[in-house]
């Protein structure tokens, strides 16, 4: 059986300020990582995954995320935020066979001018 | 590439009276999926599709949940004898078996409050 980690349910940031949402997972098998972001009353958007090759993932609207299969992680790093970032962040794993997503309680971040 | 559809995006009814939900997953996807979220939790797995077969259902599906995927294209979710504690967000997604490819797509979610 696998689980997902987030141990921060809520992070205020400053806005241009750094932020880092923490996911760690837990898995006897080879995963895949993802997180997606929840805007409000809206559905799930995919923001990066990790599948296979370079432990160093990057989305298009500047968050990375970093494979570390030695401490069981895939926290979510972003250097400058902005007041749209507001959102609920999932982490989620899944194994190499690809049944199902297993999600953390998710972390909402929350951005003030 | 419209994305994956779901219908009705909201639904109020009374306790004890049967809903069902649809949702279109895009076109080329082979899989397809249903979560159920609660307020202040992350999405839980409910059941998945490759095709037409149903191969996976979680304990969290009773005996008053079924979901149907006739053609391997739409799915639908039906929940008999609602209970108020069946009020969440249910979420389809759709995806594609294949390496590169093994990604989960979101629809918008239907809303569900039992009264």
């Amino acid at each position: 059986a696998q689980s997902v980690t987030q141990l921060d349910s809520q992070v205020p940031v400053f806005e241009e300020a750094p932020v880092e949402l923490r996911c760690n997972y837990s898995s006897s098998v080879s995963v895949y990582l993802f997180w997606y972001v929840q805007y409000p009353n809206q559905g799930l958007q995919l923001l990066l995954k990790y599948l296979s090759g370079s432990t160093l993932v990057k989305s298009i609207n500047g968050f990375e995320a970093e494979f570390n299969k030695s401490q069981t992680s895939f926290h979510l790093r972003k250097p400058s935020v902005h007041i749209s970032d507001t959102a609920e962040y999932f982490c989620a794993v899944t194994n190499t066979g690809f049944q199902k997503l297993v999600f953390g309680t998710g972390t909402r971040l929350l951005v003030s001018p | 590439d419209t994305g994956v559809s779901q219908n009705p995006r909201h639904k109020i009814t009374k306790r004890g009276q049967n809903v069902t939900f649809r949702c279109d997953p895009i076109s080329e996807h082979n899989r397809l999926y249903w979560y159920r979220q609660t307020l202040g939790q992350g999405p839980e797995f409910l059941t998945y599709f490759q095709n037409e077969a149903q191969l996976e259902k979680s304990r969290l599906l009773s005996d008053r949940f079924s979901a149907e995927r006739p053609k391997g294209s739409f799915s639908t979710l039906e929940i008999q004898r609602t209970e108020q504690g069946d009020s969440a967000m249910y979420l389809c997604a759709s995806g594609v078996r294949g390496t590169e490819q093994e990604t989960q797509y979101f629809g918008p979610g239907t809303r569900l409050l039992v009264l």
